[in-house]
């Protein structure tokens, strides 16, 4: 799996538009960018994925640029309880007989700080 | 929640002991993963299995094992322990596809 570079911390207000960045140059074609984010010691929660057009679903959004190369998480209004680490994940899925995949390389991630 | 359960929650025991961790995966998800964290190490990647035949091996040390029954639920053992086995771990389930893993509470094993 490609290699992530994520910014160690960052703070945002709260209420504002939370934009985490992600580096990925490395990135293959089959490679989809994926994020968690972990709250304090809980088990990570899964937030998004895509492969080249950008995402959105209840939780967040995701720009990935048309080379690929880096992304963006953004959490429209963020609010004391996204402050969490954030893990920008790039793996390739492949499907071989039966299903499945293998486990996700976790980076150190992005500490998100909401303030109020 | 994830629907991915774990038990237990909390985990104290001894040096030298051995332990058994228990995950039960979502509804109808047939890979299961075990991941574990540590201060120093981050999240790690231990195992995945799928269906009930091991898929996958990461950083597992020879001293845990691991296994997923007909059921699907899946058990990481732990054996002659270590005060550098304290940590959480996070069992994680996926369907057919593989994709997207679900991560359930974690059990904070605690070794004294």
């Amino acid at each position: 799996d490609a290699k992530t570079t994520q910014p160690p911390s960052m703070d945002c207000a709260e209420g504002r538009a939370a934009n985490l960045p992600c580096n990925h140059s490395t990135i293959s074609g089959n490679e989809y960018v994926y994020w968690y984010r972990q709250i304090h010691s809980q088990g990570p929660q899964y937030i998004i994925h895509g492969l080249k057009n950008n995402e959105t679903n209840e939780m967040a959004s995701l720009i990935i640029t048309e080379d690929r190369k880096s992304s963006t998480l953004i959490l429209p209004h963020a609010t004391l309880r996204d402050t969490a680490v954030y893990y920008c994940i790039v793996r390739a899925i492949f499907m071989y007989s039966g299903g499945g995949a293998d486990g996700l390389t976790f980076g150190k991630g992005t500490h998100l700080i909401i303030q109020p | 929640d994830s629907g991915v359960t774990q038990t237990p929650k909390h985990l104290i025991t001894a040096t030298g002991q051995r332990v058994t961790l228990r995950c039960s995966p979502r509804s109808g998800d047939l890979s299961v993963y075990w991941y574990q964290q540590s201060l120093d190490q981050g999240l790690q990647f231990l195992i995945q299995y799928y269906n009930g035949e091991e898929r996958a091996k990461g950083n597992i040390l020879e001293r845990f094992s691991a296994q997923q029954f007909p059921d699907l639920h899946s058990e990481l053992n732990l054996s002659s322990l270590e005060l550098g086995d304290s940590a959480l771990y996070f069992c994680a389930s996926s369907g057919a596809r593989g994709d997207t893993q679900y991560f359930g509470p974690g059990t904070r094993l605690t070794v004294l």
